[in-house]
């Protein structure tokens, strides 16, 4: 079964600064990969998703990930955060459409400082 | 364009008492249906999923249950809520492998 990590539980950034949140999965092929954003009290929203070609995804609000099967990651990136990224971002894992193949990581909160 | 409904955003019940909490999808048939948890402070787990109409699987035992009455409509229930049902309920729905989830805007349930 895959598993996903995000070592960072909680990151503070100042406005304008670069940003990368850390991905890294277990999983014996290349699965599909994603990030998704969750503002306080609401769903979840995907930012950008993996699965085959470039390595290096766009995702909306300005935010890349890299796919690095060497090290088993997917880094979360951002060149200049804005107050309205502070959120708790999650990576997740995908083998196959049903549930259990479809695994959150634990989560890393933003805080943006002004 | 897909749509995914789900409702109530809170609500607060009391321990004992019963739940149903409501999700329906639009602009698509024969979606993938899930239920996630959130407790505070912690990742989503997923409660169950359904690939059919009357199709439900369960990921852990819990005081909760599932349906889903209609292709596009999946309930979640329990006959009597504990304190640890508390939590923020996700309904999300998925077609395949290369799709990610699209997600409800949550319930925040909480058991007092």
């Amino acid at each position: 079964a895959q598993s996903v990590t995000q070592p960072d539980i909680h990151i503070t950034v100042s406005e304008g600064a670069s940003l990368e949140l850390r991905c890294n999965y277990s999983y014996g092929a290349t699965p599909y990969l994603f990030w998704y954003v969750q503002s306080p009290g609401q769903g979840l929203q995907l930012l950008l998703k993996y699965f085959s070609g470039d390595t290096l995804v766009q995702g909306i609000k300005g935010f890349e990930a890299e796919f690095k099967r060497s090290q088993s990651s997917f880094n979360l990136r951002k060149p200049s955060v804005h107050w309205s990224d502070a959120a708790e971002y999650f990576c997740a894992v995908g083998t196959a459409p049903y549930g259990q193949n479809f695994v959150f990581g634990p989560g890393t909160r933003l805080s943006v400082l002004p | 364009s897909q749509t995914i409904h789900q409702w109530p955003a809170t609500l607060v019940q009391p321990v004992g008492s019963p739940l149903s909490l409501e999700c329906t999808v639009e602009g698509t048939s024969n979606p993938n249906l899930y239920w996630y948890r959130q407790a505070a402070g912690r990742g989503l787990q997923l409660l169950f999923y359904s690939v059919g109409i009357g199709q439900i699987s369960s990921e852990v035992p819990q005081n909760l249950s599932a349906s889903r009455p209609q292709d596009r409509q999946f309930i979640l229930s329990s006959k009597k809520l504990l304190l640890s049902d508390s939590g923020f309920y996700l309904c999300a729905w998925r077609q395949g492998a290369a799709d990610g989830y699209t997600f409800g805007s949550g319930t925040r349930l909480t058991v007092v």
